[in-house]
């Protein structure tokens, strides 16, 4: 199957600093990138959706100020999580979605961040 | 209503045990069916996709789409502690949207 890699895989920041997180379709162009957010036993949260080239379309009540996102490549997408709070403490994951048969989205393995 | 309902279990089996996994749905528009599986700290990983109605078998899993009654299952034969995970459905038309259901939690007993 289609590869997505993140990087980092988990970062420790003081609060207010910006982080960011890479996500990359390793083997496979991506036409979309999703971001997700993720809370200990909870389902996934949709952060927003990106195509490349264009502007990130965030859902609603998610900051798109404090969550910047970029897809400047069929392959590359990056989160930056800007001024983190503790309550940014999240699993973030990225997909990526490809269209060959059909319509699928491939994940990454998920940056665990934690904000002190 | 919710696009996609998934009874969240958990759900506790022995080993060797058929597991049944099932979602709802209430858009006739979907046409693109996936269940994921997702450790815990790790990001989900596809497991099944199928397109449009009828089965799709894959080692020990098979998925079905049931598109006239909106329901789609996935089925794991001979169970096995290393299939305990959460396992997510997922439905799509476009490829620009997908739903997700909550995720059923599995644990299997050896």
């Amino acid at each position: 199957g289609a590869v997505v890699s993140q990087h980092p895989s988990w970062v420790i920041c003081k609060s207010g600093t910006s982080v960011k997180i890479e996500c990359r379709s390793l083997d496979f162009q991506a036409t979309t990138m999703f971001w997700y957010r993720q809370f200990p036993k909870q389902s996934l949260m949709l952060m927003a959706t990106s195509n490349e080239g264009s502007k990130a379309t965030y859902e609603q009540g998610v900051e798109k100020d404090k969550f910047l996102i970029n897809h400047a490549s069929l392959t590359l997408s990056t989160l930056t999580v800007t001024s983190a709070h503790p309550e940014d403490s999240s699993f973030y994951i990225c997909s990526g979605a490809f269209r060959t048969q059909g319509e699928t989205q491939y994940f990454g393995p998920g940056t665990r961040l934690l904000v002190l | 209503q919710k696009e996609v309902e998934q009874d969240p279990g958990p759900l506790s089996v022995p080993e060797g045990a058929i597991v049944s996994l099932n979602c709802t749905y209430s858009n006739s528009a979907f046409q693109y069916f996936m269940w994921y599986r997702q450790y815990s700290r790790k990001g989900p990983e596809l497991l099944m996709y199928t397109y449009s109605s009828g089965n799709k078998e894959d080692g020990r899993f098979t998925a079905q789409v049931d598109k006239s009654s909106k329901y789609i299952s996935l089925f794991i034969r001979d169970s096995q502690p290393s299939d305990s995970a959460t396992y997510l459905c997922a439905l799509t038309n476009t490829g620009n949207q997908f739903y997700f259901g909550t995720g059923t939690s599995l644990t299997v007993i050896p």
